[in-house]
């Protein structure tokens, strides 16, 4: 069974450029989440979804954040314009029962 | 955003040592998973628990859910250098909550 792919896997952008990530969930899995891992810690929620609706943005920083799940499977995530602070990896999750399962993520680099 | 304090920060351990650590929370918490990373890589997860005062196995690793649920144990017996890699517990206290990750705990096994 394939796990969540998210793509690209690395990023490299000037600051105020926008950048978009992707997720794709395990099939089936109607819950997908969006994390935000600064070097040295655990992953931050920004952003979860029951199919295609967000309940949780609480923490999305809604003046440059943006996300989206349009038919509740695939997810992208929107930063725009790109901040030196937004340097981070960005975690997909998907979760059956609440056990969450991550992909790869995409490593953001703004200069 | 909220994290869970991990202790120790960082431990280095001889090949074949057993090795313990621990999550504490200041909210009480009815799921307690615990998670593996390697680099470049998104967490894994190891063991859910879900009941005060539970003890789950994986192979090697045992996990415990404490008594007060403000707390979370996780043990590697006989350690291979496969084992290095950083180590986070994450909580929920109802479902549908969403998870708080820990500050993490990066293992290094010396052969």
């Amino acid at each position: 069974e394939a796990g969540v792919v998210q793509s690209p896997r690395y990023k490299i952008i000037e600051k105020k450029q926008p950048v978009a990530f992707w997720c794709n969930p395990i099939s089936g899995h109607n819950t997908l989440y969006w994390y935000r891992q600064n070097l040295g810690q655990g992953p931050e929620l920004l952003i979860r979804y029951e199919n295609e609706e967000a309940v949780d943005d609480s923490q999305l920083p809604k003046d440059r954040f943006s996300a989206e799940r349009l038919k509740g499977v695939d997810s992208t995530l929107k930063i725009q314009p790109a901040e030196l602070g937004d340097s981070a990896v960005y975690l997909c999750a998907s979760s059956l029962n609440e056990k969450l399962f991550f992909g790869s993520g995409t490593q953001l680099s703004v200069l | 955003g909220q994290q869970l304090n991990q202790s120790p920060q960082s431990m280095f351990i001889q090949e074949g040592e057993d090795v313990s650590m621990n999550c504490t929370s200041s909210s009480i918490f009815n799921t307690w998973l615990w998670y593996k990373q390697d680099p470049g890589e998104g967490p894994v997860l190891l063991i859910a628990l879900y009941k005060a005062g539970e003890l789950t196995s994986n192979g090697r690793l045992t996990a415990q859910f404490g008594i007060t649920r403000k707390d979370s144990f996780l043990n590697i017996s006989a350690s291979i250098p496969s084992d290095v890699g950083i180590y986070f517990c994450a909580g929920q206290g109802s479902s549908g909550d969403k998870l708080t990750f820990g500050t993490g705990t990066r293992l290094a096994v010396r052969p």
